[in-house]
């Protein structure tokens, strides 16, 4: 079964930090999506990766993959606290599409 | 529309109703999908149409949930006979394809259930 694992859970940052959050998953997947979730509201796409090595950038969120190590990351530069809101990673396969999440990682920006 | 439309936002429902949950998808988008996502957690992934067919069904919960899309564009959750376990904001998606992999996600339905 395909599992999704995120870390940390819980982010607090200063604004102005740099930090990375991870995505770890258990069996071969071709494409690999971060979303984000404001509170109370639906899913934002950010990124979709398809390929290893695969890098996106979008301001100051940069996602990468490496598929080998089956793990994404998500590197916040220079946090602000607009960016504060729950990440999620999410992975499936062009056999399947069934769309598998992480629990989440809730990041909290202060000034 | 230009973003998936779900209605309704709220529902309340008390113990043993049953409830209908209707997703409109992206106009020409194929592919739709529904999730269950309980309070502080990730989706879960429910269901899966491709145009009217219903191609994987693996992560409805029990018999009490079905869902449907027969024109193969508006689709309907419906959850019979509603448990408080059921009480989660059902997130319905859709894609333009199988290959074209960018999903557009609905606001979603906050079930609560009494």
């Amino acid at each position: 079964e395909l599992k999704v694992e995120q870390n940390p859970l819980f982010l607090s940052m200063q604004e102005g930090k740099n930090y990375t959050i991870y995505c770890n998953y258990s069996t071969t997947s071709d494409r690999l999506y971060w979303y984000r979730q404001d509170p109370g509201k639906s899913l934002e796409s950010l990124f979709v990766l398809l390929s290893n090595g695969a890098v996106k950038q979008e301001g100051r969120l940069m996602a990468s993959l490496d598929t080998k190590a089956r793990l994404s990351t998500l590197h916040i530069t220079a946090a602000v606290h607009d960016l504060s809101a729950t990440y999620f990673c999410a992975v499936d396969s062009y056999n399947n599409n069934d769309m598998r999440f992480g629990a989440g990682t809730r990041l909290t920006v202060k000034p | 529309g230009a973003g998936v439309s779900q209605s309704p936002r709220y529902k309340v429902a008390k113990r043993g109703q049953d409830v209908a949950l209707r997703c409109d998808p992206i106009s020409g988008h194929v592919s739709l999908f529904w999730y269950q996502q309980a309070l502080g957690q990730g989706p879960e992934f429910l269901t899966y149409f491709q145009n009217e067919a219903q191609l994987d069904k693996s992560g409805l919960p029990s018999d009490r949930f079905f869902a449907e899309r027969p024109e193969g564009s508006v689709s309907t959750l419906k959850i019979q006979r509603t448990q408080q376990e059921d009480s989660a904001v059902y997130l319905c998606a859709s894609s333009f394809g199988l290959y074209n992999t960018e999903a557009f996600f609905g606001q979603g339905t906050r079930l609560t259930v009494v």
